[in-house]
């Protein structure tokens, strides 16, 4: 079967920085995504990593292994408003999206 | 980036009604459109997607009969939930793509909170 995991929660200090792990077990894969989300907000795209490596984009960056399955997030210099949920979600090979449970983070002054 | 509205933002309805959500893509063409809900706490649970001028395909357990889902033209797409029960009070999220594989970037509308009494 297809699955996404992901810890359900993390907690960071402000000023911190923070990697969110991704494992993905996908049939077929093209790509994986990265999405924040507010409380009662609908999310907003963070990342897409369809090849191997590490891509930087200001305070965020995302990662990924295709050998492993795995991909991570990572946030620095964390602020207030990075408290958030945050979704990893692949992409099969028929493009459609398998999203996991997210990870709240928590900042913490 | 692509805009995607959502409305009504938060609708209260009476159990036994119909509600009806748009989803509209403000200045691009979307050709799939895809609706789904999330309870409180959990992630996003795709109820089906649908392309313009073609019928929804609706997600296993997903009653098509209840959520109707048109999308009429490649800026909107409507869903409506016929007669509401309060186990239907959720929040609605509709998403729409370009079609393009390479960015695969989803734009999402704001969502609409929906509370059935």
């Amino acid at each position: 079967g297809q699955n996404i995991d992901q810890p359900t929660e993390m907690t960071a200090t402000e000023g911190a920085i923070v990697q969110i792990n991704c494992t993905y077990q996908t049939s077929g894969f093209n790509g994986l995504f990265w999405y924040q989300q507010h409380a009662g907000e609908a999310p907003t795209f963070l990342s897409y990593n369809v090849l191997d490596g590490l891509e930087e984009k200001g305070r965020f960056s995302s990662f990924l292994s295709r050998s492993k399955g795995y991909s991570y997030l990572l946030l620095k210099e964390l602020q207030m408003k990075d408290s958030a949920s945050y979704l990893c979600a692949g992409w099969d090979s028929n493009y459609q999206l398998i999203w996991g449970a997210g990870t709240k983070l928590i900042i913490k002054p | 980036g692509a805009v995607v509205s959502q409305h009504p933002s938060w609708v209260i309805c009476k159990s036994g009604t119909s509600v009806k959500i748009e989803c509209r893509s403000l200045d691009f063409q979307a050709t799939t459109m895809f609706w789904y809900r999330q309870f409180p706490k959990q992630s996003l649970m795709l109820m089906a997607t649908s392309n313009e001028g073609s019928k929804a395909t609706y997600e296993q357990g997903v009653e098509k009969d209840k959520f109707l889902i048109n999308h009429a033209s490649l800026t909107l797409s409507t869903l409506t939930v016929t007669s509401a029960h309060p186990e239907d009070s959720s929040f609605y999220i509709c998403s729409a793509t370009r079609g393009e594989t390479d960015t695969g970037e989803l734009f999402f509308g704001e969502g609409s909170r929906l509370t059935v009494l």
